[in-house]
Parts: structure tokens; sequence; C-alpha cells
């Protein structure tokens, strides 16, 4: 069984660039969640895709969008960096049909906005 | 506001010395209390879901319970592998699957 795998694992930007984070789920989940991990910190929920939708956003503005597609990989947008963008980035699948499975992330990838 | 609130902070213990964690949650209708462990440079790793007041669960050295406002993490006789970040989260009963974590306890195991 393949996990959640993230990429890059490490990425240097420059403020105002855009970037692109990729995620595939693991095998069998439809349902992809993204996290913000700043340094010392805890997750914090960013947006949830099920099905190719939007279900669900955190408090982040719409300079951070998403992407869901048929195969359930994802892809996180950051446009207009910031440098408190800087952050682990976690993908995380689930079960599908069991909205209470637990989510299974990936490593993660690392961001530095400079 | 949904809200968890972890401590302490930071844990240092010797091997073999038993201790807890607590994390303290409010939330509009609890669907399900998780913990999960995360090593430096990794992404945090399942260990229990609790659903419900009274329950337990248990993985090797490890247990975990939930009352109405707090869930414990009981850690028996650890080991220095046992270091790492303790995350805790809350899904509320209504909404996306959202998880709302604590800012974690940082363990740390000495030989």
């Amino acid at each position: 069984e393949t996990g959640v795998t993230q990429s890059p694992t490490h990425l240097i930007k420059t403020r105002g660039q855009q970037v692109t984070l990729r995620c595939s789920s693991q095998s069998g989940h439809n349902t992809v969640s993204w996290y913000q991990q700043a340094l010392g910190q805890g997750p914090q929920f960013i947006f949830q895709y099920y099905r190719e939708e939007e279900n669900g956003r955190g408090n982040f503005p719409p300079r951070f969008s998403g992407l869901q597609f048929p195969n359930y990989s994802s892809e996180l947008n950051v446009n207009a960096l910031e440098l408190d963008d800087s952050a682990l980035y976690l993908c995380a699948s689930s079960l599908p049909g069991q909205r209470d499975s637990p989510l299974h992330f990936g490593n993660g990838t690392r961001l530095t906005v400079t | 506001e949904d809200q968890v609130t972890q401590s302490p902070e930071a844990l240092r213990l010797q091997e073999g010395e038993s201790s807890s964690l607590n994390c303290s949650y409010t939330v509009s209708g609890l669907r399900g209390l998780f913990w999960y462990r995360q090593d430096p440079g990794k992404g945090p790793e399942f260990l229990f879901t609790l659903y419900s007041a009274g329950e337990e669960k248990e993985k090797e050295r490890l247990k975990a319970t939930l009352t109405k406002k707090e869930s414990f993490l009981h850690i028996t006789a650890p080991k220095p592998e046992d270091s790492a970040t303790y995350l805790c989260a809350v899904q509320a009963a209504q909404g996306a699957q959202k998880l709302v974590f604590g800012q974690g306890t940082r363990l740390t195991i000495n030989p």
C-alpha cells in the first residue's frame, strides 16, 4: 500500500512569486486535505477536496487555491507569496465513504519565502 | 470557535519514567478526538481516535483517555524512541473533515 507522497520536499521562493505543491493520495483515498504548519505550531487547515470539489476551507485568503484530479492527486497553489507563508505544507488523505476515518499525512513540503 | 490547548509545551523524562500529556478542548459537538505523533522533518503519524467520554485506547506504551473537556495521553515506562512531538486534534460534528490541532507537546526521553 502506497502512502501519501508530496513533492517537492523543499522549495525556496521569493516574495511575490507563485508556487505549486503536489500530492499523491494513499491508494483508494478520494478525500484530500491541505494543512499549513508553522515552526513550533500545530497544523492549520487550509482546505479539503472530495471528488474534485472543494469541501471546506479554513481561514486562508483566496491566493491559496487547490485542485483535485480524477486520479485523486491534488495541487496546492499559492500566489503572491509573503514571508509569513514560510512553513511546512502537509497533505493528508482519508478513506472513501468513511468521513470519520483518520487522516493519513505525507511528510510535507518545506517552503521558504525570502 | 473550536479550540485545542496542549500542556506542557515540552517535557523531558528519564527512560522508564511514566507521565501524562494533557489536551484540553472546546468544540461545537465532538465527532472525534485524534492523537498523532510527529518526528522532526516528518508528517504526523496517526495514533488514536476517541469518540466519546470514557473511551480508552492503548498501543504499546501509550494509552489515550477522553472526558467531556480533555484527553490524556499516558506514557508508561517510555523509551528513547518515544521521543517526538505529540499532537492532539478535534473534529467537529458538523461540516468538512477538518481537524483543529493543538500546538503539540515536545517529548524527550533521556536514556
